[in-house]
């Protein structure tokens, strides 16, 4: 990928559990974005952490970044089937504002 | 949150004809808007950024020629594959953002993508 890998590349859990994913990247940030993609379809935002902040929340997700070790994880927690996706983290690095993906989770949550 | 439009969600084209996909902001005006490109359960790899009234900068490793970019408004930005071949076959999404924010701690917006088989 253009920006780093991420952990694990398909994770497949039951609804109710929690689901977490990792994104490693490679440069200095401005920003990092996580965002969902259901199969064939365009992105969706879920969350943009700044890279002084080290923890945010938005519902059932959470967010943490660690700028030391160049990573980040996203939290689902109480997953449902719903959340069925993959799920990307987007880094900008530039003022001209790029987003560059990570190779994503694909995620299953069964009923 | 913002509305981006792309256009048409599938093509089916011949080798050697040129296809246009295009991108459009609903409801905000755009100075800037990126082409990714999408294989199959893989990450989407930027392929351009789209600049309202100048030309596109392309990442390494795009060809200039292949993939046509323009950018003639703040709500439209146009992907023209020329002379289309079977391994140009692919996913493309387009992703534009809000005018007037100095900074980039914005999200991006996504059109639906456009998937093209060229046969």
């Amino acid at each position: 990928s253009q920006q780093g890998e991420e952990d694990p590349q398909a994770l497949s859990i039951q609804e109710g559990e929690n689901a977490t994913m990792n994104c490693s990247y490679k440069t200095s940030i401005n920003n990092l974005q996580w965002y969902r993609q259901n199969s064939g379809r365009g992105l969706v935002h879920l969350i943009l952490i700044r890279s002084n902040e080290r923890e945010k929340h938005s519902g059932r997700l959470r967010v943490t970044l660690d700028t030391s070790k160049k990573s980040s994880s996203l939290l689902i927690t109480a997953s449902r089937a719903a959340d069925t996706a993959s799920y990307f983290c987007a880094t900008v690095r530039s003022t001209l504002g790029r987003l560059y993906f990570g190779r994503g989770t694909q995620l299953t949550v069964w009923p | 949150g913002a509305v981006v439009s792309q256009h048409p969600s599938r093509v089916i084209c011949k080798s050697g004809t040129s296809v246009k996909i295009e991108c459009r902001s609903l409801d905000f005006q755009a100075t800037t808007m990126f082409w990714y490109r999408q294989f199959p359960k893989q990450s989407l790899m930027l392929m351009a950024t789209s600049n309202e009234g100048s030309k596109a900068t392309y990442e390494q490793g795009v060809e200039k020629d292949k993939f046509l970019i323009n950018h003639a408004s703040l709500t439209l930005s146009t992907l023209t594959v020329t002379s289309a071949h079977p391994e140009d076959s692919s996913f493309y999404i387009c992703s534009a953002r809000v005018v007037g924010l100095g900074v980039w701690d914005t999200e991006a917006f996504f059109g639906q993508g456009t998937r093209l088989t060229v046969v």
